[in-house]
């Protein structure tokens, strides 16, 4: 049984094309987050979504827009793809009923985009 | 200077060794701490949690220094099953933001 998972695995397409990342959580976590793991390998939070309602926003691009029907998903739309954007993207979820980030994090297996 | 620092490595130790990683955070009023390992081309995963006092499990150690800012971990008797890298996690002092430093990799050789 996956706790979280994330479709596409791979995702490779052009300059200035839309695309989404959907994520789905089993566990019947509150708080589902989008993290973006660059090149160097840093991760950094993207977004944080408790019951459905936006926590975070860390100062990332409005062609960024994250979507949550119910709280278990939380699925990541992307207009007007650039180079930059190429990264693991990766989606998690715990338990915190208030959006706090002291509880375990569990992560999918992570969406590789390559914008060419 | 970045929010977390760690040294990138990599660590290379034969199995069996014992090998230390630290970690540096520059808000002292940061809440939480964790150690996440992630294997390559995998998503990170808890490792455990770092309190004031220091805890184990295991072989591994994790150890908090508030004073000096800095948070370690200790695994002994290395296993080629520890090679990965070791993400160093911390809270703001609101507990709602998680900051990742850049991870720490090790590589155990038989």
């Amino acid at each position: 049984d996956t706790a979280v998972s994330q479709t596409p695995k791979y995702l490779v397409t052009q300059m200035g094309n839309d695309k989404s990342i959907k994520c789905e959580q089993n566990l019947g976590h509150d708080t589902m987050y989008w993290y973006k793991q660059d090149s160097k390998k840093f991760l950094k939070i993207m977004f944080s979504y408790n019951n459905k309602e936006l926590i975070i926003n860390e100062t990332v691009p409005n062609r960024f827009s994250p979507k949550s029907p119910d709280k278990a998903h939380l699925n990541l739309h992307i207009n007007s793809l650039e180079l930059g954007d190429s990264a693991v993207y990766f989606c998690a979820s715990s338990h915190g009923t208030s959006g706090g980030f002291t509880d375990t994090q569990y992560f999918g297996p992570g969406t590789r985009l390559t914008v060419l | 200077r970045k929010e977390v620092e760690q040294d990138p490595g990599p660590f290379n130790v034969p199995e069996g060794a014992t090998v230390a990683f630290n970690c540096t955070y520059s808000n002292s009023a940061s809440q939480s701490f964790f150690w996440y390992r992630q294997d390559c081309r995998k998503e990170p995963k808890l490792l455990m949690s770092v309190y004031s006092s220091g805890n184990e499990d295991g072989r591994f150690t994790a150890q908090l220094n508030r004073a000096s800012q800095y948070i370690s971990l200790l695994i002994r008797d290395s296993k080629l099953s520890d090679s990965a890298t070791y993400l160093c996690v911390v809270t703001n002092n609101a507990g709602n933001m998680l900051t990742f430093g850049g991870g720490t990799r090790l590589m155990v050789k038989p």
